[in-house]
């Protein structure tokens, strides 16, 4: 089975700067997808950003990227010039990759972490 | 389109009666979810769909059933409720590529049992 840790229940970060989330994962796959959710008030679950375990390479999606070290079972997701709009409580998820070219499956979520942008 | 439908936002019932939730996505995904979400809380998977089949049950109490009518359509029927299935009830849906794992999903009904 795999657990999913998020360790900052909530952060806070002024607009327009950094601000860095933690999160940390156990399995003994090798083969798996982890990505980053926001829900913010509206309660939709929004995918941020995702990150294959096979590559090496560091994902970026505009303001985001994460830095994923597979080693360390260790992928953070950093937000650059913090907009308010990105007040919302974030997930790191983990989704095993099936075999066959296909994929579907559980989501294993991380607790969340409340992050507060202020103006 | 990348937009998961569900209706109702908001649903009320009482523990005798019986309601449906419903789901809808065009974008030809294959697989299709129902997730438990208690506030500040991250999702709890009930059911997985793949190909119009139940492919998991995450051990579901049979007050809740699922239905998938066709590929693009998800029902979740739910009857003799207790106050403590008071959530959020989240669907989703993704292909079945490797290449495109990412699941997309609604914003969910928010359920109250009185």
């Amino acid at each position: 089975a795999q657990t999913v840790t998020q360790s900052q229940p909530e952060m806070s970060v002024q607009e327009a700067e950094t601000v860095t989330l933690s999160c940390t994962y156990d399995t003994s796959e090798s083969n798996y997808y982890l990505f980053w959710y926001k829900q913010p008030p509206s309660r939709q679950m929004i995918l941020v950003i995702r990150q294959e375990a096979y590559k090496q390479q560091n994902a970026t999606e505009n303001r985001f990227s994460v830095n994923f070290q597979k080693a360390a079972k260790s992928f953070s997701l950093k937000i650059s010039d913090s907009q308010l709009g990105d007040t919302a409580m974030y997930f790191c998820a983990f989704m095993k990759r099936q075999g066959g070219g296909t994929s579907y499956g559980k989501l294993t979520f991380g607790q969340g972490t409340i992050l507060t942008v202020h103006p | 389109d990348t937009e998961v439908t569900q209706t109702p936002k908001h649903l009320v019932m009482g523990m005798t009666n019986k309601k449906s939730l419903k789901c809808e996505q065009h974008m030809g995904h294959r697989a299709m979810y129902w997730y438990k979400q208690k506030a500040k809380k991250p999702p709890e998977l009930m059911f997985v769909y793949s190909y119009e089949k139940l492919s998991i049950n995450e051990s579901v109490p049979s007050r809740f059933s699922p239905e998938c009518p066709n590929s693009s359509l998800l029902n979740l029927h739910l009857h003799a409720l207790q106050p403590e299935d008071s959530a959020l009830y989240l669907c989703a849906s993704s292909s079945l590529m490797a290449s495109d794992p990412e699941a997309f999903f609604g914003q969910g009904t928010r359920l109250t049992v009185v």
